[in-house]
């Protein structure tokens, strides 16, 4: 059972503008959110976290927040590029000895940015 | 990235033959990650190292074996492979926190 999700499978926005990627999870002890860059052929890359203390990070055009009692994030790119055309896998960890450093991936979203 | 390379990067094989990919890392982290990646299910990980000899499974182990017998090399075996099987399989490498992950490019394996 996917205990992250992301409900997008593909999102298109025009240059420019901005992209909002959606994630929602259901593991309550998860205490630290990531996203996660792919191109095609290539491993994915790290891109932005958040941990569960804070409701928002920012870093140059990405910002992510975070809303625990909804048990959702979201990422935002301001403004969008074409280089931003990949998929972005959202994933969380859990604090526990057991959970940590071992990350649960939801299933990507596709962000396809048109001139 | 150069310090984690996966091999084969493609592998075509026969249903019930046996298969082993192989993850090289440079950067002499603790831990070590396989994970597959499929269509509507984003990565799963099947099993992890977390030192030379120490392994433990994932999420999707069944069908899978894994074996570290050197900090960097961590290596995943389908005893017999199936056609469910046919994956992206990434490797990752990390210090221990899970923002240190650094993947592999993958290697596309098809069972037919």
């Amino acid at each position: 059972d996917q205990q992250v999700k992301q409900n997008s499978p593909s999102l298109s926005v025009q240059e420019g503008r901005i992209s909002i990627l959606n994630c929602d999870y259901t593991n309550s002890m998860f205490d630290y959110f990531l996203w996660y860059k792919k191109y095609p052929a290539e491993g994915p890359t790290f891109l932005i976290s958040i941990s569960s203390i804070k409701d928002k990070n920012e870093d140059g055009r990405f910002t992510v927040f975070l809303n625990k009692s909804a048990k959702h994030l979201s990422l935002h790119i301001v403004p969008s590029q074409p280089g931003d055309s990949a998929v972005y896998f959202c994933a969380a960890s859990g604090a526990s000895a057991d959970s940590w450093g071992k990350l649960q991936f939801g299933a990507g979203t596709q962000v396809v940015v048109t001139p | 990235d150069a310090g984690i390379t996966q091999s084969p990067r493609h592998k075509v094989t026969e249903t019930g033959t046996p298969v082993t990919l192989r993850c090289h890392q440079t950067e002499n982290h603790r831990y070590m990650y396989w994970y597959r990646q499929d269509p509507g299910h984003g990565l799963r990980l099947i099993h992890y190292s977390y030192g030379v000899k120490d392994t433990d499974k994932g999420e999707v182990s069944d069908g899978y074996s894994v074996s570290r017998s050197k900090t960097e090399d961590f290596l995943l075996t389908l005893e017999s492979a199936t056609s469910s099987q046919t994956s992206v399989y990434f490797c990752a490498i990390s210090p221990g926190t899970p923002y240190g992950y650094t993947f592999g490019s993958g290697t596309r394996l098809t069972v037919v």
